[in-house]
């Protein structure tokens, strides 16, 4: 399964637009995109998922180039509630079977 | 629709007893996975099931935990005897399955050994 790379951690202020970028170099044909968001005391909560170009749904927008080595998570307008940890998985679906790896994801922190 | 369902939101039990976490996926979710979280690490795959059968069990970290599910409905994880470095986050996550789907977590297990 690729690996993924994105920051630690970022900071933004309330109705701003944050965009997080993650990498992952070894992606595979069959490979999808996929981004979770989890608050403290929660599970992961999926967010979007794509395979190339750009998905868009009321939550936020994933952009993926056309060589999907990276994908970029943006969130428009952000609020206070939006702090979390987001973390950007690659998902392979084979049948039905799968797994998520999960790295150590990027803490968003919103000010006010 | 119901989420996934965690039982006991928390549990707090001595070096060497017994303790069994219950997930109840999803109503229609073939697929159930187990993830754990200790201190201070990243979420980590334990097993996943497919109905009732054991898909993959390759993170599961000792014969110390077992798996179950019965008739392909509620899963539990039992860890016996349990050991200090047992404490964490324990996730249970369902999906439909396929490309589309994403997976629904439930809120875990914050299992401390004492």
């Amino acid at each position: 399964l690729a690996k993924t790379t994105q920051p630690i951690s970022m900071d933004s202020y309330e109705g701003q637009e944050v965009n997080i970028t993650c990498s992952h170099n070894n992606i595979a044909t069959n490979d999808y995109i996929t981004w979770y968001q989890q608050f403290p005391s929660q599970g992961p909560r999926f967010i979007i998922q794509g395979y190339k170009t750009k998905v868009t749904n009321e939550v936020a927008s994933l952009f993926i180039p056309a060589d999907r080595k990276s994908s970029t998570l943006s969130l428009p307008r952000v609020s206070l509630s939006d702090t979390a940890v987001y973390y950007c998985l690659v998902v392979l679906f084979s049948g039905g079977y799968n797994k998520l790896i999960f790295g150590a994801g990027t803490r968003l922190a919103v000010h006010p | 629709e119901a989420g996934v369902t965690q039982f006991p939101s928390h549990s707090v039990i001595e070096k060497g007893q017994t303790v069994t976490l219950r997930c109840d996926p999803i109503s229609g979710h073939d697929n159930l996975y187990w993830y754990r979280r200790v201190m201070g690490k990243e979420i980590k795959f334990l097993l996943h099931f497919v109905k009732e059968s054991k898909q993959d069990e390759s993170g599961m970290p000792n014969n110390r935990f077992l798996a179950e599910r019965t008739g392909g409905t509620y899963s539990t994880l039992k860890v016996q005897p349990a050991e200090l470095e047992d404490s964490g986050v324990y996730f249970c996550a369902s999906s439909q399955g396929g490309a589309s789907y994403g997976y629904t977590f439930g809120s875990g297990t914050r299992l401390t050994v004492v």
